[in-house]
């Protein structure tokens, strides 16, 4: 079976501080897709990243990177010096052949940045 | 290009109703997926299909739920009768096979 954890339900930080977001993935695919989506509080929900499982290079775009590491199921996703525009709810998702391809979502970790 | 729409934005009825839900993915996408999105249970994956054939309905909590893709073009997820705990945020995406999804606005169900 296909599982996405995000164990952190809810993270608070100050304005220009680091913040990282866990996501923890389980699969017996060989191939598989990982992806990050922001919903802000307008409830829309905003494509950031996809990454399939045979690259692990970590990829840097802007405040934004994302750090994955198939050695331990993780894709991680750090915001560089928030901004209280990064304020939202983040979603892991995960898709691959032994979920028929549908796309898993993790429960979703709420950021709060506060000025 | 319009995006992923979906209709109507608002819903509000009253428990036992018939409740339709629309979506019209973007044109060229061979996957569309229905979500439901509920502060307890976040975003569960209701149905998804391919090519407009049902791949995974493993997520439609019960019989009262139903969903078509007639074409390509166009998806309706119906819930008959509806009940105050389907009140929820229900959002239709599409997608090229295993690229990402691109969301509609969603639809914001309040059953009375």
């Amino acid at each position: 079976a296909q599982k996405v954890t995000q164990a952190q339900t809810e993270i608070s930080v100050v304005e220009k501080e680091d913040v990282t977001l866990d996501c923890v993935y389980e699969t017996r695919d060989t191939t598989y897709y990982l992806f990050w989506y922001k919903q802000p509080p307008s409830g829309e929900l905003v494509f950031l990243i996809r990454r399939n499982s045979f690259d692990e290079q970590n990829e840097i775009s802007g405040r934004y990177s994302w750090n994955f590491q198939k050695s331990t199921s993780s894709f991680n996703f750090t915001i560089t010096a928030s901004q209280v525009v990064d304020s939202a709810v983040y979603f892991c998702a995960l898709s691959g052949l032994s979920g028929t391809y549908k796309y898993i979502f993790g429960t979703g970790t709420r950021l709060k940045v506060l000025a | 290009d319009a995006g992923v729409i979906q209709s109507p934005r608002h819903e509000v009825t009253e428990m036992g109703q018939e409740v339709t839900l629309r979506c019209k993915p973007i044109s060229g996408h061979n996957s569309l997926f229905w979500y439901r999105q509920t502060m307890m249970r976040g975003l569960e994956l209701l149905i998804y299909f391919n090519n407009n054939v049902p791949i995974d309905d493993s997520g439609m909590p019960e019989d009262r739920f139903s969903a078509k893709m007639p074409n390509a073009s166009f998806s309706t997820l119906k819930i008959q009768p509806s009940e105050p705990r389907d009140s929820a945020v229900y959002f239709c995406a599409s997608s090229p096979f295993q690229e990402k999804l691109f969301f509609g606005s969603g639809t914001q169900l309040s059953v009375l």
